[in-house]
């Protein structure tokens, strides 16, 4: 069965270090998301993406934030320079379209420590 | 602002038990509900999906059901099993251009042996 796989694992850097967290989503799928879920919390919305563009972004996703689809299958989170507080877990999602039935797949996530 | 929120926080049971989890939303104009399944450390598992025009899907053990007018949802857990053991979210999809979702914090279920 298809499924969305996110690289690395676990992830540790210094703060104000740049990071890249890797995804690829499921080949047929056009909506992709970030999300992330600080330990203890909920998961929270970052950004969605379709058609090489950003569609909605929280206010989260600061300047800080950017997100790319640099070729036909990755789709990458940037963090330009990490803070204490982006230390969380980090999920990509994908979804086959924009019709509101549709169900987003989840990856396993990158565990980002920020020290 | 719009937020979803899961009772109980915890539930543990013995092993065989039907049980429901509880899902809560503050406006009922959704799209859709998702349930998922969270193992510890790990990526979340869609277990069902329920359309805003629907009442309940069944997978399996699962039933979820859904109310907007009231702005619940619940997740039926029929003959649990240890395995069952996870932490159980339910996320609403308001719609919009981008159809993020709006997660609660998650029932974590311990089912004993």
């Amino acid at each position: 069965e298809p499924e969305v796989t996110q690289t690395p694992s676990h992830q540790v850097t210094q703060m104000g270090q740049e990071v890249i967290l890797r995804c690829v989503p499921i080949s047929n799928h056009l909506y992709f998301y970030w999300y992330r879920q600080i330990l203890g919390q909920k998961v929270e919305f970052l950004v969605s993406f379709y058609n090489n563009e950003i569609s909605e972004k929280s206010e989260i996703f600061d300047d800080q934030f950017s997100v790319e689809r640099p070729d036909g299958s990755n789709f990458t989170l940037k963090i330009r320079s990490t803070k204490l507080e982006d230390s969380a877990m980090y999920f990509c999602a994908s979804s086959e379209a924009l019709r509101f039935s549709e169900t987003q797949y989840f990856g396993p996530g990158t565990r980002l420590l920020v020290l | 602002k719009q937020e979803v929120t899961q009772i109980p926080a915890a539930l543990s049971v013995p092993e065989g038990e039907n049980l429901v989890l509880n899902c809560s939303f503050t406006d009922s104009a959704i799209y859709n509900l998702q349930w998922f399944r969270q193992d510890p450390g790990k990526g979340l598992t869609s277990l069902l999906l329920i359309q805003s025009s629907q009442r309940e899907q069944t997978s399996g053990r699962l039933n979820a059901s859904l109310d907007k007018s009231s702005g619940r949802s619940t997740l039926y857990i029929a003959a649990s099993q240890p395995g069952d053991s996870a932490t159980y979210l339910c996320a609403v999809n308001y719609g919009g251009s981008q159809g993020n979702l709006i997660f609660g914090k998650g029932t974590k279920l311990s089912v004993k042996p």
